[in-house]
């Protein structure tokens, strides 16, 4: 199975900060023949289902605003949200879909400081 | 607007058959570019997927669940179902359905990323 481990479990920014979000998988996700990373991030507000964030590592999913953006390649990720609002305040998970089980990171909590 | 609704009992006993059903509205479940999951989240904890099914019925499963789960599609009444049997306290959790993004990996269409989930169900495990 491939591990992904997230970093930090829990992270608090000041309003309008960024906060950066890291991502490591046990092996590679990227498959060679199209040089797509199979990764995915998704936030969990308190009480609700997991929303698609990004996939195939840096994409953004339609309505997501653009103070989200996922870079890294490989075995290493970030999920970076430029300015941070209230409203952001979640547990975020990555996800990697190269290769079955189908595996999330830990979450990590992000507070407003 | 895709929409899916997870419904069942949301009281099981040990050693019985837990059996959910997500209803998707808006859309087809028989699209070629989509499978269905169920992904579980134990309270407190994180995400734990289960397996995915695409319209032809082709599965995905977890190989630790494997043994217990079942998942099935009904094009008809654009369905798809989880069971998952001998339950224990351990597979207390609430359980979401979603739409998967089906991608081509290599010759093959493997379930992607989860692109639209349901609101989850609490399932309790206790006699």
């Amino acid at each position: 199975d491939i591990v992904m481990t997230q970093s930090p479990d829990s992270l608090a920014v000041s309003q309008g900060a960024r906060a950066t979000i890291n991502c490591k998988s046990s092996q590679s996700v990227l498959y060679n023949s199209n040089k797509k990373n199979y990764l995915a991030w998704y936030q969990q507000k308190a009480g609700q289902p997991p929303k698609l964030l990004i996939y195939w590592a840096s994409t953004r999913e339609s309505g997501v605003p653009d103070r989200f953006s996922g870079s890294g390649s490989g075995t290493d990720f970030t999920l970076t949200i430029s300015s941070l609002q209230s409203e952001d305040v979640a547990v975020y998970y990555c996800q990697q879909y190269y290769s079955p089980p189908f595996t999330f990171g830990q979450g990590t909590r992000l507070e407003i400081k | 607007q895709l929409q899916l609704q997870e419904s069942g009992p949301g009281l099981v006993k040990p050693s019985e058959t837990l059996s959910l059903t997500c209803t998707v509205s808006g859309g087809s479940i028989s699209s070629s570019s989509s499978y269905w999951g169920w992904i579980r989240q134990a309270p407190g904890k994180g995400l734990e997927w289960i397996g995915s099914v695409y319209y032809s019925g082709g599965t995905f499963y977890n190989p630790s669940l494997k043994s217990r789960v079942t998942i099935s599609v009904d094009t008809s009444k654009n369905q798809f179902s989880l069971k998952v049997s001998s339950v224990t306290d351990a597979d207390a959790a609430v359980y979401y359905c979603a739409r998967v993004y089906a991608v081509d990996t290599g010759m093959v269409r493997t379930p992607g990323y989860f692109q639209r989930w349901g609101q989850g169900t609490l399932v309790t495990v206790s006699s």
